[in-house]
This record gives C-alpha cells, sequence and structure tokens, in this order.
C-alpha cells in the first residue's frame, strides 16, 4: 500500500521559516516525482513545485520560487519542503502527492 | 499557464440522479485531464486520469469524457458518499493547474 505520511501542524511566527516533511513507502520513492500542492482555507488547489527524488532536481511555480525549497533523502524516502519569509498568506494546508496518492496534508499557521 | 475553468461551482442534486460536472481549458491538453474529490476535511483522491481512466477501486459511477478544451465528470446514480468537492487538473504543461472546483450537495 502506498501511503504518504506527512509531519504535523505547525503554528510559526511571520517572517520565519517552517520545514514540512513527506515519508513515502510502499513504492519505489525514486521512480515518481514528488509535487507539492497549497490549499488555502475553502478555496482551491495550487502547484508548488515537483522533485525528482532520483536526481534532486526541481521545477517551481513562478510564484513560489523564491518560496519554496524542495529537497529528497533517498536514504529515508522523505521528501522535504521549506517555506521561508512566512506571511498570512501562507496560511494553508500543504500536500505532498505523486497524484495517485496524497499525503494526508499539513496545516501551516502563520500568526504572532 | 493554461486556465481551467470549472462549471458549476456549486450543485445541488438528489440521491439517485445523474450529475455532470465540466472543465474548460484554455487551450486543447490533449485529454491530460485528471478528476479528483476531495471530502471535508480529506486530501483529494484520484477518480479519472487520462480524461476518461477510472483509477483503481473507483465506483463505476464514476466516468469521464471530453477532448480538445472540454471535458466532463459524470456521477450516475449518486450516492450520499459522492458529497465532496470535485477538482479538475490539467497535467499536459507544466505547472499543472486546477479548476476552482465544485462542490456537490444533497438536495
Amino acid at each position: 500500500e502506498v501511503l504518504l505520511q506527512q509531519s504535523g501542524a505547525e503554528l510559526v511566527r511571520p517572517g520565519s521559516s517552517v520545514k514540512i516533511s513527506c515519508k513515502a513507502s510502499g513504492y519505489t520513492f525514486t521512480d515518481y516525482y514528488m509535487h507539492w500542492v497549497k490549499q488555502r482555507p475553502e478555496q482551491g488547489l495550487v502547484w508548488i513545485g515537483r522533485i525528482n527524488p532520483a536526481n534532486g532536481n526541481t521545477v517551481y511555480a513562478e510564484k513560489f520560487k523564491s518560496k519554496a525549497t524542495l529537497t529528497a533523502d533517498k536514504s529515508s524516502n522523505t521528501a522535504y519542503m521549506q517555506l521561508s519569509s512566512l506571511t498570512s498568506e501562507d496560511t494553508a494546508t500543504y500536500f505532498c502527492t505523486i497524484w495517485e496518492n496524497w499525503g494526508q496534508g499539513v496545516m501551516v499557521t502563520v500568526s504572532s | 499557464d493554461i486556465q481551467m475553468t470549472q462549471s458549476p461551482a456549486s450543485l445541488s442534486a438528489s440521491l439517485g440522479e445523474t450529475v455532470t460536472i465540466e472543465c474548460l481549458a484554455s487551450e486543447d491538453i490533449y485529454s491530460n485531464l485528471a478528476w479528483y474529490q476531495q471530502k471535508p476535511g480529506k486530501s483529494p483522491q484520484l477518480l479519472i486520469y487520462y480524461a476518461n481512466s477510472l483509477n483503481d477501486g473507483v465506483p463505476s459511477r464514476f466516468s469521464g469524457s471530453g477532448s480538445g478544451t472540454q471535458y466532463s465528470l459524470k456521477i450516475n446514480s449518486l450516492q450520499s458518499e459522492d458529497v465532496s468537492i470535485y477538482f479538475c487538473q490539467q497535467n499536459y504543461d507544466s505547472p499543472p493547474t486546477f479548476g476552482g472546483g465544485t462542490k456537490l450537495e444533497l438536495k
């Protein structure tokens, strides 16, 4: 069974950074791009970017190029996304996904 | 970026009814179109890929069709568990983009 297990909810201060994780199991980690998707409360889905876990190559949506940094650790089958310079606009749920399967989502709340 | 326009934004239907959700792409996406179901507080689940291929485990009352820029998701014989938000997504060109969603409720 494919599982994407994400880290827990985060409450962070404006201007800070946060790093969330996505541990994959049940498939060969390096065979699929890992995508990250943002969903603000009661809103739609926005693609942030993707990483090829086999070689670390990344592609970002234009608006997230200076916001998100994607990495992957093949030794632990874990993908990471770091979000920097956080503002209230970053308050959202963040999903990792290989499209056929999705993590449960991480709610990031930016508040002082 | 390819824009995905989904309609209607909300839909109310009765049990057993057939419903159709539409998705219009701003350019030809050559059937690279997926449909997802998202229940409240849950992550999206893939229903349909490549416009008309049913994902494993998805009930056969769901079906997808379309080509070019116009696509649709049909749900036959609506069940209570189908109450969800449905999204279309194009993955023909980067960045992948989603429709705004259709909230399906029971009448």
